[in-house]
């Protein structure tokens, strides 16, 4: 398995502000997400980190709102940019190593914006 | 278009006996399945998997289950304990692209 940490673990923010949420990961991994879990809701994924390469974002999320940077095998930031209240939720990063069998998460970042 | 579903909300079982969690989906090409519990303040625990080419996996106290034919998985966790009281979610994955889809979540309470 995969040690992962991430930066900050908790923040509470004004709107229209910027955070970026750090993700570490104790071994170089291909495959590097970023989800959100907002209140009461199930996760979703936001994108998939390249390493090198642009963010592959998924269906309702845009690079302009949710930057993403992967400089190398074991770390990527996830920014939440311009933020409002409807950004309140947790953000987590997952790596997977096994195409697809496992994948290890985060703890998580618990963002509330007011 | 719910790819991943979780049809029960909550569960509630005595300490001791089965729990028996559900997960349905619709898109046949998934890979793998794959079972995480969560607490509310942190991140999902992966549990156990199953591969598409399989029906049962086994791991201690937990083993999935997997009817391709009816799009159906199942987590059997015996003999269920008071710890094991989370929510845990049914994700499915393709080998491909890793990415996880998420079923809602079943909420279970082992009472003592």
């Amino acid at each position: 398995s995969a040690v992962i940490s991430q930066k900050p673990s908790r923040d509470i923010c004004q709107r229209g502000t910027s955070l970026t949420i750090q993700c570490q990961v104790d071994s170089q991994v291909t495959m590097m997400f970023w989800y959100r879990q907002q209140p009461g809701q199930s996760l979703t994924l936001i994108a998939t980190a390249n390493q090198g390469s642009e963010a592959t974002y998924e269906s309702g999320f845009v690079i302009d709102k949710f930057p993403i940077s992967r400089p190398n095998l074991t770390f990527s930031t996830l920014t939440v940019s311009n933020m409002s209240p409807e950004d309140s939720s947790i953000y987590l990063c997952s790596v997977d190593t096994t195409l697809g069998e496992t994948q290890y998460f985060g703890p998580g970042t618990r963002l509330l914006v007011l | 278009d719910q790819q991943v579903k979780q049809n029960s909300p909550s569960l509630s079982v005595q300490e001791g006996r089965i729990s028996i969690l559900n997960c349905d989906y619709t898109n046949s090409m998934f890979d793998y399945f794959l079972w995480y519990k969560k607490y509310p303040a942190e991140g999902p625990t992966f549990l156990i998997s199953i591969s598409s080419i399989k029906d049962k996996n086994e791991d201690g106290r937990f083993t999935v289950f997997l009817n391709k034919s009816a799009k159906h998985l199942s987590l059997h966790i015996v003999p269920s304990q008071p710890g094991d009281s989370a929510v845990y979610f049914c994700a499915a994955s393709s080998s491909n692209t890793g990415k996880l889809i998420f079923g809602q979540g079943t909420t279970l309470q082992v009472k003592p």
